[in-house]
């Protein structure tokens, strides 16, 4: 079974041009999470969709990102414009989506986004 | 607010055994998991406890304690690939996952 795909793996732009992440989630998984990881720290939740619907993206810095998943399976992070502190690895995460339970999520590599 | 602290680095002897602690204050709690990184890539899922006690999965254990709000990770017969870091997180009374800022481990032969 493929896991979590996810691509560019890395990506380097200028400030102020815009970068988009895209993210295959493993086959069944209704719930997708975007995650930013700044190294040496844990991942911080950008967003959480459960099938297309965006259920929590309190942490998503809505001036510059914005998120789809119009078909309930893949999604597209975006950011614009880039800003210097934008630089992290940009990591998506699966789920089986099971209503109001533990559920083990499932990462992909992330992509490694260099602001410059 | 939510915390998790666990330590930053920690460095162990190949053959050895260490122990990664990690200490909790969520609002709520529905388990608690660890996750092994490697430098560069994805977190990968390790164990995940609920209930009081230790659970052993080869060379890796995880126990947790509720009522102390502590759990740690046991790695026997440490080997260099080991090497990586060590993410706990616990999710909250919303099944919302709280993340740790990880522990560095470092293996020396």
């Amino acid at each position: 079974e493929a896991g979590v795909v996810q691509s560019p793996r890395y990506k380097i732009i200028e400030k102020k041009q815009p970068v988009a992440f895209w993210c295959n989630p493993i086959s069944g998984h209704n719930t997708l999470y975007w995650y930013l990881q700044n190294l040496g720290q844990g991942p911080e939740l950008l967003i959480r969709y459960e099938n297309e619907e965006a259920v929590d993206d309190s942490q998503l810095p809505k001036d510059r990102f914005s998120a789809e998943r119009l078909k309930g399976v893949d999604s597209t992070l975006k950011i614009q414009p880039a800003e210097l502190g934008d630089s992290a690895v940009y990591l998506c995460a699966s789920s089986l989506g099971r209503e109001a339970s533990v559920e083990t999520q499932y990462f992909g590599p992330g992509t490694r986004l260099l602001v410059l | 607010g939510q915390n998790i602290d666990q330590p930053t680095e920690m460095t162990a002897t190949e053959g050895a055994i260490v122990q990664i602690n990690c200490t909790y204050q969520t609002s709520g709690f529905n388990g608690l998991f660890w996750y092994q990184q490697h430098a560069g890539e994805a977190p990968t899922f390790l164990s995940y406890n609920v209930l009081d006690g230790l659970e052993e999965k080869g060379r890796f254990s995880s126990f947790l304690s509720r009522s102390k709000g502590y759990s740690y990770l046991l790695l026997k017969e440490l080997q260099m690939k080991d090497s990586a870091s060590y993410l706990c997180a616990v999710t909250d009374s919303n099944y919302q996952l709280i993340w740790g800022a990880g522990t560095k481990l470092i293996i020396k032969p």
